[in-house]
């Protein structure tokens, strides 16, 4: 089974308007971390946001916030007021307690964001 | 430096070459880490070092692919022998403390490598 599942290969949204990017997950840990990476064209890697398996309250940074719900598996990241830079691979992963250091990654959305 | 550093950014190599990738991670950083990303999928983990001893090498596809960290800062990712399957971003990633911090690693922009 995937670890991370993104089933959204690409989303478009309207500059301005909210959009949700949906992950979920498997594991068996009760201990574990998920992340969420942008990836704009130019290559890097940027952190996100991140939610532990023990936060009480959905994580927010500014623009993001982490939808999760932990009965469903599910760590849906939201954007709100969408700009157009934007517009990148957004990557959910999972850091579980009994893998050691290793994030494992879902295949990713690709977002657009129109003007 | 203020980011990780990678280089080459891109590599061509033909099939049977060897390969070494370079990875100058953020200053004091204590762990370093090697992701293979395939083109259009994610990253998947190769190898995570602390200062200078290699933790965790489960990730390495196979005994062709080696890496190092002799001094705790500077890591090299070689290739040997190169085949087309390994074709993939390379991207390296550091963390100040031990181990997997709650935001995450800062990311390189990658080595694109293509063999031919």
């Amino acid at each position: 089974a995937q670890k991370i599942t993104q089933t959204q290969p690409g989303m478009f949204v309207q500059e301005k308007e909210a959009v949700t990017l949906d992950c979920t997950y498997d594991t068996s840990d009760q201990s574990y971390g998920l992340f969420w990476y942008k990836q704009p064209s130019s290559g890097e890697m940027i952190f996100l946001i991140y939610q532990g398996s023990y936060d009480e309250q959905n994580a927010t940074e500014g623009r993001y916030s982490l939808n999760f719900q932990k009965a469903r598996k599910s760590a849906n990241l939201v954007i709100s007021a969408s700009q157009l830079g934007d517009s990148a691979m957004y990557f959910c992963a999972m850091r579980e307690s009994n893998a050691g250091n290793m994030l494992t990654f879902g295949g990713g959305t690709r977002l657009m964001v129109k003007p | 430096g203020a980011g990780v550093s990678q280089s080459p950014r891109y590599k061509v190599a033909k099939r049977g070459q060897d390969v070494a990738l370079r990875c100058d991670p953020i200053s004091g950083h204590v762990s370093l880490f090697w992701y293979q990303q395939a083109l259009g999928q994610g990253p998947e983990f190769l190898t995570y070092f602390q200062n200078e001893a290699q933790l965790d090498k489960s990730g390495l596809p196979s005994d062709r692919f080696f890496a190092e960290r002799p001094e705790g800062s500077v890591s090299t990712l070689k290739i040997q022998r190169t085949q087309q399957e390994d074709s993939a971003v390379y991207l390296c990633a550091s963390s100040l403390v031990g181990g997997l911090a709650n935001y995450g690693y800062t990311f390189g922009s990658g080595t694109r490598l293509t063999v031919v």
